[in-house]
């Protein structure tokens, strides 16, 4: 089946420094990839969808130039979190649609659990 | 817009018990529905879904069945075990690439 491998699963930061996330799609091709944010006890947040060659699109209220998204081939996206603080200490999941058989199924990444301190 | 309302937990339960995690929807047309599972300190796990109206989703002796009628898509397993403990996530996706998720069921089974 589809996988997504996101790496690291846990970054620890100091506060005004930036992260990288990565997100792959192993098996299959991933025009279109999406970042989550949870919080603790609540559902996930669609921060942003991640396009193959394009700018990405950001939901209301997401900081484009805080959660920087490159998606530069069609099985990577990465987010990097810029000059992070406290606040942003979350845990961020990918997730990619599979279009093979499997289609119209969101494949999720383990998610990274950011602490910033 | 479209929208998910799930119950809240958190959900404790003794083993083998029968589990029942409500879900409605909101939205304009026919989306497909979807039950995500979360196991602790993992990513979001596809546990089964519907398409259409009518239709049952179901694996690892969990069900769901898209109900038109009552806008509902209920999870059900007959006899819970430990290791089902997880948060559990009800979805809809309509147009394009949009997943729209509940807030989650946090479920606890103890032995």
């Amino acid at each position: 089946g589809a996988v997504v491998s996101q790496h690291p699963s846990r970054v620890i930061c100091k506060s005004g420094t930036s992260v990288k996330i990565e997100c792959r799609s192993l098996d299959f091709q991933a025009t279109t990839m999406f970042w989550y944010r949870q919080f603790p006890k609540q559902s996930l947040m669609l921060m942003a969808t991640s396009n193959e060659g394009s700018k990405a699109t950001y939901e209301q209220g997401v900081e484009k130039d805080k959660f920087l998204i490159n998606h530069a081939s069609l099985t990577l996206s990465t987010l990097t979190v810029t000059s992070a603080h406290p606040e942003d200490s979350s845990f961020y999941i990918c997730s990619a649609r599979d279009s093979g058989p499997g289609a119209n199924v969101l494949t999720f990444g383990a998610g990274s659990r950011l602490t910033v301190l | 817009g479209d929208s998910v309302t799930q119950m809240e937990g958190p959900v404790t339960l003794s083993e083998e018990a029968f589990l029942t995690i409500n879900c409605t929807y909101t939205a304009t047309g026919y989306p497909s529905l979807f039950w995500y599972v979360q196991y602790p300190g993992e990513g979001l796990q596809l546990l089964l879904k519907a398409t259409k109206a009518d239709d049952k989703g179901s694996n690892k002796g969990f069900e769901a069945t898209y109900r038109k009628e009552t806008t509902s898509f209920h999870l059900e397993k007959g006899s819970v075990q430990v290791s089902d403990s997880a948060v559990y996530f009800c979805a809809l996706k309509q147009f394009g690439n949009q997943f729209y998720f509940g807030t989650g069921t946090s479920l606890t089974v103890i032995p």
